[in-house]
């Protein structure tokens, strides 16, 4: 089945760094999502993209859907302690179900 | 406007048992779709449903089932349960689930002891 490659794991940085994370598929999907998850809860949606190199924003968030339509990134910029939490990539490719990464859990140190 | 609702918000069963779980999805969506998380991994699809039709099913035994009814709310059931079950089980709504945006619910955390 499809397998989606999300890095870093984790990551831990200052306050008011900016912050990448990208997401890879073994093959091409057409429609990327990206969550924060935090504890206990379910995710939330932060960004939805729908066409190759697209480029969204959402706040200090921007995410990209790669050209290859096999990789999606996501930016936040002057991170700030609320940013703490677990940031997951999803993907599909036309009907086919959601398939989610394993996730990057950022920490950030004030 | 309320987002997706779950219950119960947590449950401890014991293997054997059965264990139903339900969704009630954002106003106006059609769809439900329900995954499983166990610790330290990414939602796993488990069902979707589409106007009372499943439209899709992963890769879980037939010991999970679920249903929409007309109202679009949905239940997961898990029969047989086994120590492996323990998870969040969430629910995610959208309005026709053909590849637009899924919001999840706050999950229901399952524990089989």
């Amino acid at each position: 089945g499809q397998q989606l490659n999300q890095s870093p794991q984790s990551m831990f940085i200052q306050e008011g760094e900016d912050v990448s994370m990208n997401c890879t598929s073994s093959s091409i999907f057409n429609t990327w999502l990206w969550y924060k998850q935090d504890p206990g809860e379910g995710p939330v949606l932060l960004i939805a993209l729908y066409k190759a190199g697209e480029l969204t924003s959402n706040g200090r968030l921007t995410a990209q859907f790669g050209i290859t339509r096999k990789d999606s990134f996501l930016n936040i910029s002057a991170s700030i302690p609320s940013d703490v939490g677990i940031y997951f990539c999803a993907g599909r490719a036309g009907n086919t179900p959601l398939v989610f990464g394993k996730g990057t859990r950022l920490s950030v140190i004030a | 406007d309320a987002g997706v609702t779950q219950s119960p918000t947590h449950l401890i069963k014991t293997r054997g048992q059965h264990v139903t779980l339900r969704c009630s999805p954002i106003s106006g969506h059609k769809s439900v779709s329900w995954y499983q998380q166990v610790l330290g991994q990414g939602p796993q699809f488990i069902f979707q449903y589409y106007e009372k039709e499943e439209r899709g099913r992963g890769n879980f035994p037939d010991r999970f089932s679920a249903r929409q009814f007309p109202n679009y709310s949905s239940e997961l059931n898990v029969n047989a349960l086994l120590l492996g079950d323990s998870a969040l089980y969430l629910c995610a709504s959208s309005y026709t689930g053909t590849g637009d945006e899924q919001y999840f619910g706050p999950g229901t955390r399952l524990t089989v002891t």
